[in-house]
Order: C-alpha cells, then sequence, then structure tokens
C-alpha cells in the first residue's frame, strides 16, 4: 500500500498547456519534497515544503503543501519539452527518519 | 560541483553471480542510501548508513548486503543474483539528521539478471 499517491501517473499534454501533479495522503508529513528525473540520471531535488499551506514558486513551477500536511500538489504553467521526466514527491513523518516516496508522475511536453 | 557517482551505469549478470556495485560521493556526507526503482513503485529503500561501518537495514533488504569501510564509498552487494533483482539501483547520500535531509543522488546502475 502506498502512503505517499500521486496521480495522474503518466501525462502527456503538448507544449504551452497548463497541468497539475498531486500528491496525497492520509498520514500528516513534516516535509515533503519534490524531485524531478531525466532519462538516464537520479532525481534532483526541485523543492522542500514544511509549513502547511506553503506555497513555493520556481520559474513556471508552483508547488502547494496542504494545510494539514497530508497532500502536495506541483502546477507548471505554459509547460515546455524542457519540462520533460519523471516527477516523484517524497514525504517525511515526524515518527519515521526515513522519506516515504510517491510511485511518480512520467510527464511527456511534445513540441 | 557535488557528486555521487556509481560506477557502473549498466550490468548484465546471470543468475547466482555475486554482484558489487560501487557508490562514492565527495561531499563528506554522513548519511548514503540505496535504493531499488521499479516503474509504477517509487523508489524503495534496501539499506542506508548513518556513518563508517555502519548499517541499517530499508524497507526490502532480503537477498543484499551492503559495506561502508570508508565514508565517501558504500557498496551494495547481491551475494547471488535472481532474475528479481533486474532492476535500476540508485545510491545516494545526504548531510546531518534533520526532517528536510536533501538526498543527491547518482545517475544509477541498471541492473539485467538473466
Amino acid at each position: 500500500t502506498q502512503l505517499l499517491e500521486q496521480s495522474p501517473q503518466f501525462l502527456s499534454i503538448q507544449e504551452g498547456e497548463n497541468l497539475t501533479v498531486y500528491c496525497n495522503s492520509s498520514s500528516v508529513f513534516s516535509s515533503l519534497q519534490w524531485y524531478r528525473q531525466e532519462p538516464g540520471e537520479g532525481p534532483v531535488l526541485l523543492v522542500t515544503v514544511v509549513t502547511g499551506g506553503e506555497v513555493k514558486k520556481l520559474k513556471r513551477l508552483t508547488f502547494q503543501f496542504g494545510d494539514a500536511r497530508k497532500d502536495s500538489s506541483l502546477h507548471i504553467t505554459a509547460a515546455q519539452p524542457g519540462d520533460t521526466g519523471l516527477y516523484l514527491c517524497a514525504g517525511r513523518m515526524d515518527s519515521n527518519y526515513q522519506l516515504i516516496w510517491g510511485a511518480g508522475t512520467k510527464l511527456i511536453i511534445k513540441p | 560541483d557535488v557528486k555521487v557517482t556509481q560506477s557502473s551505469r549498466y550490468l548484465v549478470k546471470r543468475t547466482g553471480e555475486k554482484v558489487f556495485l560501487e557508490c562514492v560521493q565527495d561531499m563528506d556526507h554522513e548519511n548514503m542510501f540505496w535504493y531499488r526503482q521499479d516503474p509504477g513503485l517509487g523508489l524503495r529503500l534496501i539499506y542506508f548508513s548513518y556513518d563508517v561501518k555502519m548499517k541499517e537495514k530499508g524497507d526490502i533488504p532480503e537477498g543484499y548486503s551492503v559495506s561502508r569501510e570508508k565514508k565517501e564509498r558504500f557498496s551494495l552487494i547481491l551475494e547471488s543474483a535472481s532474475t528479481n533483482q533486474t532492476s535500476m539501483y540508485l545510491c545516494a547520500s545526504s548531510f546531518g539528521y534533520s526532517g528536510a535531509n536533501v538526498l543527491t543522488f547518482g545517475a544509477g546502475s541498471r541492473l539485467t539478471v538473466l
């Protein structure tokens, strides 16, 4: 059973469109991270959110941590082919030092 | 530029062979991790280490062992490889003990067991 459910699992859209990826749980997390993994590479951290309701922006990417710290979203505005990759969310609970990973969202942006 | 280097990017082994996956980091990080990545399953933790000669089991340690003789090097060992161990293996490291620790990953080692 996945403690962190990511949706959608796969998304293929045209350049210029907007999209949102979701990361949901019934558990409370002390922090949540988003990583992007490009083909042939390891995941690279995009952002860490730690406060309920927190919103962080990274150029065209907007990350939000739910008020109850059980969910998070990643919104991409005007997607570019360079946004193509596997997006992974990972949460950390107060009771467990280790990260809990979502299954990932494979995103393809077509020119 | 900080780095985690996995020495083998692609390996093909036969069932029953002993397999060594090597990982070296140059950031003087205390913590090192071995994950396995399979489509639709995300990252699953195999083993991790907080310090030299220390190791802790992760979620799926069966069939694997690890070695950390030096701070910068963390090795994953498959004593007798099986076909269900065909996967992408990711090594990562992190600094200190913090709720917002950032993992730095290597590029991965894709292992195929025939």
